[in-house]
């Protein structure tokens, strides 16, 4: 089915350093993809999208790169702050009429 | 801020109860998307309204319904309360019916005792 997130993978990184958070997504045929970060009794907050014809795009701090091949997404985030701590889920839009389905979450945590 | 404004913020009730969880959309969205995420299930799909319709329906239990009125807010009810139906509600919104990013409140803290 589409649970997600029975164990929580949690990835620890020193303040300064570059992140790398993945996803692997199911459904070849997705073709929009979301990265949102969902912060402590707060609701997921939308930090970058791709669309399946792209294989990169970037925003302020982080990167997100689409390997429609083995089905893999990855959020790089750039100097890791304390502020970047915070549990990162992907998404993708499966085709059909059909809600974003979000993947098993990670928790990201920065050690200062 | 999302603009997505959920209420309440906490709700606590006993088994067998009948709650009713109230969502503003963003200005302008269409489509609304109920959100279950619970401990040990992560983010789960109940279901989507889109200009008042019912358009995708996902793990929604039968005791849940939900409607979109006319000023395109919606609500979720959530009857016959059971202890594993604590968890954190979050309504989303978006302008389109697909292929876009969803807009999420901060949720609605259920706990059933």
């Amino acid at each position: 089915g589409e649970s997600v997130g029975l164990h929580l993978p949690t990835l620890s990184v020193q303040e300064g350093d570059n992140s790398i958070i993945n996803c692997a997504y199911s459904n070849s045929a997705s073709d929009y993809f979301i990265w949102y970060k969902q912060e402590s009794g707060k609701g997921p907050q939308f930090i970058i999208d791709i669309r399946s014809n792209m294989d990169k795009r970037q925003g302020q701090r982080v990167t997100v790169l689409l390997n429609k091949t083995v089905k893999h997404l990855s959020l790089q985030i750039a100097a890791t702050q304390p502020g970047d701590s915070a549990v990162y889920f992907c998404a993708e839009n499966r085709p059909g009429n059909t809600p974003l389905v979000f993947g098993k979450g990670t928790r990201l945590s920065v050690i200062a | 801020d999302s603009g997505v404004t959920q209420t309440p913020k906490h709700l606590i009730t006993a088994t067998g109860q009948r709650v009713t969880l109230r969502c503003s959309p963003r200005s302008g969205d269409l489509s609304v998307y109920w959100y279950q995420q619970s401990l040990d299930q992560g983010l789960q799909f109940l279901i989507q309204y889109y200009n008042g319709e019912e358009r995708a329906k996902g793990n929604i239990l039968e005791r849940f319904s939900a409607q979109q009125f006319p000023d395109l807010h919606s609500e979720l009810n959530l009857s016959s309360l059971e202890l594993g139906d604590s968890a954190l509600y979050f309504c989303a919104s978006s302008p389109f019916l697909v292929n876009t990013e969803a807009f999420f409140g901060q949720g609605t803290r259920l706990t059933v005792v």
